[in-house]
């Protein structure tokens, strides 16, 4: 089975500074997706950025990128500029591809993530 | 477009009790997933289904059943409720079980047990 460790259960960065949130997991496939999720209070699930494992090229979302690397089995998420909306709950998933990947994401349990204005 | 909807929104049992978390989408989505989400935890899957009339367990299945007569519905039960199940559950769904294809969540329900 797949397990995703997120090891910093809270972040703190400064307004408009850059904050890197760490992520790592296990698994034997080759062929899986990798996703970060944000939580606001709200408890809405938000999609932030999704990395395929078979490019080796990280993603990038505007303020939102990735650092990908496979051999390390790592998958870390950089903001740049955060802002205040920022502020929220982040989680790393993983989603198998292999056999049709039917039983959807394994998540990390997550990183509270603060904005100081 | 609705997406994914989710009732209710917040739901006070009593210890014994049952209901039913309903979930609909609209989006002819194959897959549908139910999850839970415990204070300070991640998602853990309790249920998912394939298509209308297939169902398996997830990895925190005991307390819960689903059933999937339609596309659309993925109710899920609650039997006896506990107050282990006090938790926010998110359904959600996706074309297909692959990882080109985004799940879309449900805004939750928080059930409280007492």
């Amino acid at each position: 089975a797949q397990t995703v460790t997120q090891s910093q259960p809270e972040m703190s960065v400064q307004e408009a500074e850059t904050v890197t949130l760490s992520c790592t997991y296990d698994t034997s496939e080759s062929d899986y997706y990798l996703f970060w999720y944000k939580q606001p209070p709200s408890r809405q699930m938000i999609l932030v950025i999704r990395q395929e494992a078979y490019k080796q090229q990280n993603a990038t979302e505007n303020r939102f990128s990735v650092n990908f690397q496979k051999a390390a089995k790592s998958f870390s998420l950089k903001i740049s500029d955060s802002q205040l909306g920022d502020a929220a709950m982040y989680f790393c998933a993983y989603r198998s591809d292999v056999g049709g990947g039917a039983d959807g994401l394994t998540f990390g349990k997550g990183t509270h993530l603060i904005i100081q204005p | 477009n609705a997406g994914v909807t989710q009732t209710p929104k917040f739901r006070i049992l009593k210890i014994g009790q049952s209901m039913t978390l309903q979930c609909a989408q609209d989006m002819n989505h194959n897959y549908m997933y139910w999850y839970r989400q415990d204070p300070g935890m991640g998602l853990k899957l309790i249920y998912y289904s394939v298509g209308a009339g297939i169902t398996d367990k997830g990895e925190v299945p005991n307390g819960y059943n689903v059933s999937r007569s339609t596309t659309e519905d993925f109710p899920l039960r609650l039997e006896l409720a506990a107050p282990s199940q006090t938790s926010v559950y998110f359904c959600a769904s996706s074309y297909t079980g692959s990882g080109a294809n985004v799940l879309t969540f449900g805004a939750g329900s928080r059930l409280t047990v007492l």
